[in-house]
């Protein structure tokens, strides 16, 4: 299976902050990445796909790049509704696979 | 409007059984392939299994491959999985998730999940 290795575990940051996450791959998987936002209590969500695709209705802030086996995911301007945990996830092949997650907390 | 919504979660002994399923409304759910996607409390997420559009093909975590069996009734627009062998690391939210337009194996949309406890 592919291992997704995500750093950092967790990250503190103020609103108005550059953050990037960086989420590896223990082999090459093109641009089949996804990531996710999950809100404490929420549903995961679909931020970005093919590892630089916003989904609709995702604000701009987000944005997604990488390919083989090193991806980042940024968000430009910390807003208050960022504050939460994510996930990048291959698709690549079966077994599909998460990252351990990234948590954004409030600095 | 796409909506997912599981249940049949619930409190099962180890060695037990539950059938959990998932009522899909909003596209056309023969042509999306499907996944349930679990996370155990204070924990990740963890892909469990898939299945094809049509049904045909499936595949499994290693982690339930011989205890679990994911499928689907594209009459009732509903998915299942049918979990067996259940084992206290097996307590989770599982969500069901319709995977994304472009054929990839990503997640557009989750349903709000349903609770499994595996406990004595």
């Amino acid at each position: 299976d592919i291992q997704m290795t995500q750093s950092p575990s967790t990250l503190s940051a103020s609103v108005g902050d550059r953050v990037t996450i960086t989420c590896r791959a223990s082999q090459s998987i093109s641009s089949w990445l996804a990531w996710y936002q999950q809100i404490p209590g929420k549903v995961p969500k679909l931020l970005i796909y093919k590892a630089s695709s916003l989904e609709s209705g995702v604000p701009s802030r987000f944005s997604g790049s990488g390919s083989g086996t090193e991806f980042t995911l940024t968000i430009s301007s910390l807003q208050p509704d960022d504050f939460a945990t994510y996930y990048c996830q291959q698709y690549n092949s079966y077994s599909l696979t998460f990252g351990g997650g990234t948590k954004v907390e409030i600095k | 409007e796409v909506q997912l919504l599981d249940s049949g979660g619930g409190l099962v002994q180890p060695g037990g059984s539950l059938r959990l399923s998932c009522a899909a409304s909003g596209f056309t759910f023969s042509s999306s392939a499907m996944s349930w996607v679990r996370q155990a409390p204070g924990k990740g997420l963890e892909w469990v299994s898939a299945i094809s559009g049509r049904g045909d093909r499936t595949y499994y975590a290693d982690s339930v491959r011989g205890r679990f069996t994911i499928s689907r009734d594209n009459s009732k627009n509903t998915l299942y999985l049918q979990m067996n062998s259940l084992r206290a690391e097996d307590t989770a939210i599982y969500y069901c998730a319709k995977e994304g337009p472009s054929g990839g194996d990503y997640f557009d949309y989750w349903g709000q999940g349903t609770l499994v406890t595996v406990s004595s």
